[in-house]
């Protein structure tokens, strides 16, 4: 199946900084990489997401990239923001619709 | 609108009983997932529901472990005869074209 490891598990940035966390995954066959943001006491909530027909996908000061020959995915925050700070998961479809998630990045914006 | 919601959001039981989790999925999503989060770790996958298919069960870590989605909407997960190593965050997500929307979670604690 699927193993997807996620870099760095925490990550602590000056507001204004950018902020980069890193995904590899084992599965060629995947096609879709949702990225999720956490906060304290909620669940998970998509912020961004790429497919495997796309190399970087922008939203903002959100964008992700995606190398499929190397099976790896980013994810950059641009001039981060203290309400940026939680933790960060990203995914990947593997067959069968089920997902695999990273471990987490805990991202923490110093004022 | 009303977003995904689950209940109790925290749960406290001793070894031994059984527990019962429930989701309430936004309304037309057909999909849903149930997921457990370990402290520190990432989502693991439980069981999928889609549409009027038969789950996909693969997720279970053991027999104690079951759910049902009654009329295609509202979710429970059961777990029997609960061990202190069930303790976790059961997150529950119902699905709109891949995009996953994810409840706030409900924390279990087996004493």
């Amino acid at each position: 199946g699927e193993n997807v490891e996620q870099h760095p598990s925490t990550l602590s940035v000056q507001e204004g900084d950018s902020a980069v966390i890193k995904c590899t995954y084992s599965d060629s066959a995947s096609n879709y990489f949702p990225w999720y943001k956490q906060e304290l006491g909620k669940g998970p909530q998509l912020i961004i997401d790429i497919r495997s027909n796309v190399g970087e996908k922008k939203d903002q000061r959100i964008a992700v990239t995606l190398n499929k020959t190397a099976k790896h995915f980013s994810l950059h925050i641009t001039e981060t923001q203290p309400e940026d700070s939680a933790v960060y998961f990203c995914a990947a479809e593997g067959t069968g619709n089920q997902f695999y998630f990273g471990t987490g990045t805990s991202l923490t914006v110093i004022p | 609108g009303a977003g995904v919601s689950q209940s109790p959001s925290n749960k406290v039981t001793e070894k031994g009983k059984d527990v019962e989790l429930r989701c309430d999925p936004i309304s037309g999503h057909t999909a849903l997932y149930w997921y457990r989060q370990s402290l520190g770790q990432g989502l693991e996958f439980l069981i999928y529901f889609q549409g009027n298919s038969a789950p996909d069960k693969s997720g279970l870590p053991s027999d104690r472990f079951s759910a049902e989605r009654t009329g295609g909407s509202v979710s429970t997960l059961t777990i029997q005869r609960t061990q202190q190593e069930d303790s976790a965050v059961y997150l529950c997500a119902s699905v709109l074209y891949n995009e996953q929307f994810f409840g706030p979670g409900t924390r279990l604690t087996v004493l």
